[in-house]
């Protein structure tokens, strides 16, 4: 089945730095890429996500990019603040009528004032 | 706003209790899911359905089963509670065609 290997597992940028988190996949059928963002006492949330047809995706200070070849996909936040402070984590999936997502373990962010 | 809601913030129970945890979506979604979290691994799949009274084993269902008698509610069931399934269980659905998932706010469980 697939594997998701996630990096780092915990992240300290100051406010104003950028944060990248990698993510890697085993499975070269997958092609749907979504990423969540967890806040303390929450359930994860969709904040972006990137289909095998795309190569980068941007959303204001997010953005996403992915590399078929090499199999990985990477989260990139601009401009850091304190509320971007969260667990975040990559998926991926094979779609198509098998839209079960297989997680990576997740990111620690903390954004430092 | 469409939810995911999960019955129960907080549980405390006693070892070899039977548990219910309910999840209930107003998506119309015929996806559902059951996740458990845990610090360090992340989150596995535990069940999941793809249809009404359709039920499909995750990556660790052993001491957990569900039920889904109606399309927006799916249970997950703790037959005899262990303190090793203390732990926070996040609820998700999607549509058949996805993608991505909605999350409910998670139930943290202690089983004591």
């Amino acid at each position: 089945g697939e594997n998701v290997e996630q990096h780092p597992s915990t992240l300290s940028v100051q406010e104003g730095d950028s944060a990248v988190i990698k993510c890697t996949y085993s499975d070269s059928a997958s092609n749907y890429f979504p990423w969540y963002k967890q806040e303390l006492g929450k359930g994860p949330q969709l904040i972006i996500d990137i289909r095998s047809n795309v190569g980068e995706k941007k959303d204001q200070r997010i953005a996403v990019t992915l590399n078929k070849t090499a199999k990985h996909f990477s989260l990139h936040i601009t401009e850091t603040q304190p509320e971007d402070s969260a667990v975040y984590f990559c998926a991926a999936s094979k779609g198509a009528g098998s839209y079960q997502l297989t997680f990576g373990k997740g990111t620690k962010l903390s954004v430092i004032p | 706003d469409v939810k995911v809601t999960q019955s129960s913030r907080y549980l405390v129970k006693r070892t070899g209790e039977k548990v219910f945890l309910e999840c209930v979506q107003d998506m119309d979604h015929e996806n559902m899911f059951w996740y458990r979290q845990d610090p360090g691994l992340g989150l596995r799949l535990i069940y999941f359905s793809y249809d009404v009274k359709m039920k499909e084993k995750g990556d660790i269902p052993e001491g957990y089963s569900v039920s889904r008698e109606k399309k927006e509610r799916f249970s997950l069931i703790l037959e005899s509670a262990s303190t090793n399934q203390t732990s926070m269980y996040l609820c998700a659905s999607s549509l058949s065609q996805g993608p991505g998932y909605t999350f409910g706010s998670g139930t943290r469980l202690t089983v004591v």
